[in-house]
């Protein structure tokens, strides 16, 4: 079993529609929680950064982080197509590595 | 500020080439990893540096990986010798302090070897 699982979808929605996307992990030391958008041919970048349990919103994006569950969840509201891209979660326990998903593919149609 | 930079940005070699990728962290940061990104494998850390001492190199799949750094401002993933089951995309990712949590990528290596 893999540390981290993820969804690999492909997930197609229209545009406006909300999007949900999941990470479940087994490890509980896992402390910091983070979501990364990638873009066909180009490097991750940060999105989202999620210290312990609870929410944090940024604009159209929101990250809920579940630890009794070991669940982490990554929401976009009003989604357009410029979010299409692939969606990484990653954690941390404290220590220097990054234990990442192996994403999940959203594409958002006019 | 200027990214993580990574050249080359594709690279195309046959079997039993050496390939060198070559990575330039954000100016400050303290630390660098190289990670390598397939289909089927997702995001694997191969090898990281803090303050250019490597530190755990573990993900490197064999002894035909080797990765140095020897300042703070470049660093090298060298491949010898090549063979397909290598190709993938190479990222280098770096971080301000050896403690800081967020990493920032460069655009990656795109490696095929035939």
């Amino acid at each position: 079993q893999k540390e981290v699982e993820q969804d690999p979808g492909p997930l197609s929605v229209p545009e406006g529609a909300i999007v949900s996307l999941n990470c479940t992990y087994s490890n509980s030391a896992f402390q910091y929680f983070m979501w990364y958008r990638q873009y066909s041919r180009k490097g991750p970048e940060l999105l989202m950064y999620t210290y312990s349990s609870g929410n944090k919103e940024d604009g159209r994006f929101t990250a809920q982080v579940d630890k009794s569950s070991k669940y982490i969840s990554l929401f976009i509201r009003d989604s357009q197509p410029s979010d299409s891209a692939t969606y990484l979660c990653a954690m941390s326990d404290n220590t220097d590595k990054l234990i990442f998903g192996t994403g999940t593919r959203l594409q958002v149609f006019p | 500020d200027a990214g993580v930079i990574q050249s080359p940005r594709h690279e195309v070699t046959e079997m039993g080439q050496e390939v060198t990728l070559r990575c330039k962290p954000i100016s400050g940061h303290n630390s660098l990893f190289w990670y390598r990104q397939t289909m089927m494998r997702g995001l694997e850390l191969l090898i990281y540096f803090n303050n250019n001492v490597p530190i755990d190199d573990s993900g490197m799949p064999e002894d035909r990986f080797s990765a140095k750094m020897p300042n703070a401002s470049f660093s090298t993933l060298k491949i010898q010798p090549s063979e397909p089951r290598d190709s993938a995309v190479y990222f280098c990712a770096s971080r301000r302090g050896t403690s800081a949590v967020i990493q920032y990528f460069g655009a990656g290596t795109r490696l095929s070897v035939l």
